[in-house]
This record gives C-alpha cells, sequence and structure tokens, in this order.
C-alpha cells in the first residue's frame, strides 16, 4: 500500500530564517506526482508546490522548494525567509500515474512562524 | 474561473436530520473528490468521481452517498445526520496529468450535528 509519513507533528521558525519540512513516501511506482498543500487559520488548502518524480530537477516556487530523493523516497520542503503569513499546517500528498485516482496525504505538520 | 465552490459555508444540523452539501467547479475537471477533516487530523477521503455517472467510495463512505450526473457538479448528500459527522467537509477537483496535475480544493464546508 502506499503511504506518506510526516514525522514533524509541529515546527515553529523565527521570522526571516528558513525551515525545512519532512516527507517520506512508500510506492512500488515509478511514475508519479508530490505536492506539498498549506492550510492556514482559513481552512483553505492552498498548492504550494507540485515535484514530478521523473524530472529528477527540484521544484521551486519563489521562496518554497523541495528536495525530492527518488532513491530515498524523501520529498521535503524548505521555506526560506519565512514570513508570518506561512503560519499554517502543511500537508504532504502523492498519487501515482498508474490509474489510481486518489491522492495519499500525509498527516499534516503545524508550522508557527514567530515574531 | 471561479474554480471550486461549496455551499453552504456553515450549517448546523439536528441529530436525524439530512442535508446535501453542494459542489460545483467550472474548471471542465473530470475527477471530483469529497473529503472530512476532523479536528486536528488530515484528510479522509468520503467518496470520488472519475467523470459524469461514475462515483466510487473512499475510506469512510458510510453516512453519506453521492451523485454526479454533470461534469460541473457534485453533491454529498447526508442521511440521517449523527453527531459522529461533525466535520469540516471539502471538495476538490482535479486535472489530470501533466504539468499542471493537482486537486484543487474549494472553501469547506463547517458542519456541526448536535
Amino acid at each position: 500500500a502506499q503511504t506518506v509519513t510526516q514525522s514533524q507533528p509541529e515546527m515553529s521558525v523565527q521570522e526571516a530564517e528558513t525551515v525545512t519540512l519532512s516527507c517520506t513516501y512508500d510506492t512500488s511506482e515509478n511514475n508519479y506526482y508530490l505536492f506539498w498543500y498549506k492550510q492556514p487559520p482559513s481552512r483553505q488548502m492552498i498548492l504550494v508546490i507540485r515535484q514530478e518524480a521523473y524530472k529528477q530537477q527540484n521544484a521551486t516556487e519563489n521562496r518554497f522548494s523541495v528536495n525530492f530523493q527518488k532513491a530515498a523516497k524523501s520529498f521535503s520542503l524548505k521555506i526560506s525567509d519565512s514570513q508570518l503569513g506561512d503560519t499554517a499546517m502543511y500537508f504532504c500528498a502523492f498519487v501515482d500515474t498508474s490509474g489510481t485516482y486518489k491522492y495519499i496525504f500525509g498527516t499534516g505538520t503545524r508550522l508557527k512562524v514567530l515574531a | 474561473n471561479a474554480g471550486v465552490t461549496q455551499t453552504p459555508k456553515f450549517r448546523i444540523l439536528k441529530i436525524g436530520q439530512s442535508m446535501t452539501l453542494q459542489c460545483t467547479q467550472d474548471m471542465n475537471h473530470n475527477y471530483m473528490y469529497w473529503y472530512r477533516q476532523d479536528p486536528g487530523m488530515g484528510l479522509k477521503l468520503i467518496y470520488y468521481s472519475v467523470g459524469a455517472g461514475i462515483t466510487d467510495k473512499g475510506e469512510v463512505p458510510n453516512g453519506y452517498n453521492v451523485s454526479r450526473s454533470t461534469t460541473e457538479d457534485f453533491p454529498l448528500r447526508l442521511e440521517l445526520a449523527a453527531p459522529s459527522q461533525t466535520s469540516v467537509y471539502f471538495c476538490a477537483s482535479r486535472i489530470n496529468g501533466g504539468a499542471r496535475e493537482a486537486q484543487y480544493f474549494g472553501p469547506g464546508t463547517r458542519l456541526t450535528v448536535l
């Protein structure tokens, strides 16, 4: 069975500092996508970043970047220059391209950015 | 594009009442999903649809029903509401494959059953 594990239930970081959130996954598939979603106190689920497994280059979106290690099945999110608005729950997610329609979500990491 | 819209935003039900949570997307996505999120927890899949007329159960379907008569709409029906169904309900649609693969979520419906 495919699984997504986020081992850090809560983290905190000082404003303007850098923080890394961890995610590991398990799959026997070779082609898949990985995602980080942000859920601020408003509860809206917002796509932060996407990584296609066949791409070796790590995805970046402004202050957000990932470290994708396919062999290790690791997918961490780095947030640079943390801002108060980054305070949120962050979910790692996975979907394979074999015809399974379901996204697998991790249990989330609650990030608090401190002023 | 409005994206994924959900109504109502909030609702309080009495035990045994029924209601329909509405979900509409205007992105012409074939895939749609319903999740519930209990306080402090992650997402649990209730039902999903891969296109009009096709639906299937997720991991927690009991107490719920869905229909998908059009590409745009994917309503979730709660029959005989129970306190265990108190949760935030999210609808999502999915663009499948390629550089834009992702699920896109509605703003959620907060449901309380008393």
